[in-house]
C-alpha cells in the first residue's frame, strides 16, 4: 500500500527566508508525486507534480521539488518566503490506478 | 467550463439526519473521489468511481454511501450523520489516475453535525 509522511506538522520561518517541507512516501515502484496548497478556508491547489524525467520540478508561485529516489523523498523548496505563502501543504501520491492519497499536512506560518 | 461543482458549501445536520453532498463535474472524467479533510489527518479517501456504474471504498467509507449513475454526477449521502462525520468534505475528478492526469478538486463543502 502506498503512504505518505510528512514529518513536520507546523512550521515557522522568516519572510524572505528559504523554506523546505519535508514528504517521504512509502511504494514499491516510482509513484506520481503531487504538492497542493491550501489557503484557510479554500480549496486545494496544485503546487507542482513529478511523473517522470528531471528529478527537480519547478512549480507555481516559485516553488520547486526535487525527487529523491534513494530517499524515497519529495521535499517542497522555495528560496525566499512570502507572507502570503502561509497556508497548509500536502504531499500526495498514486500510481497509476490508484486513487490519490494524502499526508497529514504541515501548516506553514510566516512571521515579519 | 464549471470544472468540479459543489453543493451545498456549508451545511449543519442534526445527528441521526441524512443527507447528500451533491458533486458534478463537466469534464467528461471518468475518475471521481470524495474525501474528507479533518485537522491532522490531511484528507481521506471515502469512496471513489472509475467510471458511471462503478464505485468502490476508500480508506474510510463507513456512514457514506455513492452511487455514480452518470459521468458527470457522484452525490455521497450521508444515510445517519454523526458528530464524528463533522468534517470538511473534497470531490476530485480526472481522466483516470494515471501519469499526466490533472486531478481538479471542488471548492470544499463544510458541515457540522450537532
Amino acid at each position: 500500500a502506498q503512504s505518505v509522511t510528512q514529518p513536520d506538522i507546523h512550521i515557522t520561518v522568516s519572510e524572505g527566508a528559504s523554506l523546505e517541507l519535508r514528504c517521504n512516501y512509502s511504494y514499491g515502484a516510482t509513484p506520481y508525486l503531487f504538492w497542493y496548497v491550501q489557503s484557510p478556508g479554500q480549496g486545494l491547489q496544485l503546487l507542482l507534480k513529478y511523473f517522470s524525467g528531471d528529478t527537480l520540478v519547478q512549480g507555481i508561485k516559485g516553488f520547486e521539488a526535487e525527487f529523491k529516489r534513494s530517499q524515497s523523498s519529495f521535499n517542497l523548496r522555495k528560496p525566499s518566503v512570502h507572507w502570503s505563502d502561509a497556508a497548509e501543504y500536502f504531499c500526495a501520491i498514486n500510481s497509476g490506478n490508484t486513487p490519490l492519497v494524502f499526508g497529514k499536512g504541515t501548516r506553514l506560518s510566516v512571521i515579519a | 467550463n464549471a470544472g468540479v461543482t459543489q453543493t451545498p458549501k456549508f451545511q449543519v445536520l442534526k445527528t441521526g439526519q441524512s443527507m447528500t453532498l451533491q458533486c458534478a463535474q463537466d469534464m467528461n472524467h471518468e475518475y471521481m473521489s470524495w474525501y474528507r479533510q479533518d485537522p491532522g489527518m490531511g484528507l481521506r479517501l471515502i469512496h471513489y468511481s472509475v467510471g458511471a456504474g462503478i464505485t468502490d471504498q476508500g480508506e474510510v467509507p463507513n456512514g457514506y454511501n455513492v452511487s455514480r449513475s452518470t459521468t458527470e454526477d457522484f452525490p455521497l449521502r450521508l444515510l445517519s450523520a454523526a458528530p464524528s462525520q463533522t468534517s470538511v468534505y473534497f470531490c476530485a475528478s480526472s481522466y483516470g489516475t494515471g501519469k499526466g492526469n490533472t486531478i481538479y478538486f471542488g471548492e470544499g463543502s463544510w458541515l457540522t453535525v450537532v
